[in-house]
């Protein structure tokens, strides 16, 4: 079965500040996608970037960057000079393809406030 | 095109009543998903329709809720007799047509939330 773990329940930093969300899956697939939404208070869930298996290149946009390791299965998201807009709940995602579809998992999300 | 429209965006009831909620996702998408969301949870996946078939159905789908896609345009999420457990923000996807699997991003509506008092 699938699992995604996010530890952090709610994180609080000053503006201009940077914060890595951490995150943790298990899955017994050798291909899965690997996704972070973010979630302001408006409700609507925003894609914020796909990662496959296969490719463990970091990869930076912006002032978001992704760590992702296959070796600790983690794939980490850190926000660098954080801005109050930045202030949302982040989800962390885990899919598989099962006929021909996405089963997405999601984590529980991180709560992140930033202060100004 | 605007993205995913859900409606109503807030549902207060009386357990018991029954309830219907539409999607209407973006237009060239072929791919529907409805998630349900409760609160400190992240969404969990209820059901997958491609076109207007309905390919998969989680457990938590119980008999008292049924979804359609006629024509395979909108989707409407029904429930019926609710509980006061079905209380939550019920969340609609879509994905774009593609050759292969699905495995790009969803697009999310900004949900409904259902409050049975």
């Amino acid at each position: 079965a699938q699992k995604v773990t996010q530890a952090q329940t709610e994180i609080s930093v000053v503006e201009k500040e940077d914060v890595t969300l951490d995150c943790v899956y298990e899955t017994r697939d050798t291909t899965y996608y690997l996704f972070w939404y973010k979630q302001p208070p408006s409700g609507e869930l925003v894609f914020l970037i796909r990662r496959n298996s296969f490719d463990e290149q970091n990869e930076i946009s912006g002032r978001y960057s992704w760590n992702f390791q296959k070796s600790t299965s983690s794939f980490n998201f850190t926000i660098t000079a954080s801005q109050v807009v930045d202030s949302a709940v982040y989800f962390c995602a885990l899919s598989e393809i099962s006929g021909g579809y996405q089963k997405v998992t999601f984590g529980t999300g991180t709560k992140l406030q930033v202060i100004p | 095109d605007t993205g995913v429209s859900q409606n109503p965006r807030h549902k207060i009831t009386k357990r018991g009543q029954n309830v219907t909620f539409r999607c209407d996702p973006i237009s060239e998408h072929n791919r529907l998903y409805w998630y349900r969301q409760t609160l400190g949870q992240g969404p969990e996946f209820l059901t997958y329709f491609q076109n207007e078939a309905q390919l998969e159905k989680s457990r938590l789908l119980s008999d008292r809720f049924s979804a359609e896609r006629p024509k395979g345009s909108f989707s409407t999420l029904e429930i019926q007799r609710t509980e006061q457990g079905d209380s939550a923000m019920y969340l609609c996807a879509s994905s774009p047509r593609t050759q292969g699997a699905d495995t790009g991003e969803l697009f999310f509506g900004e949900g409904s939330r259902l409050t049975v008092l």
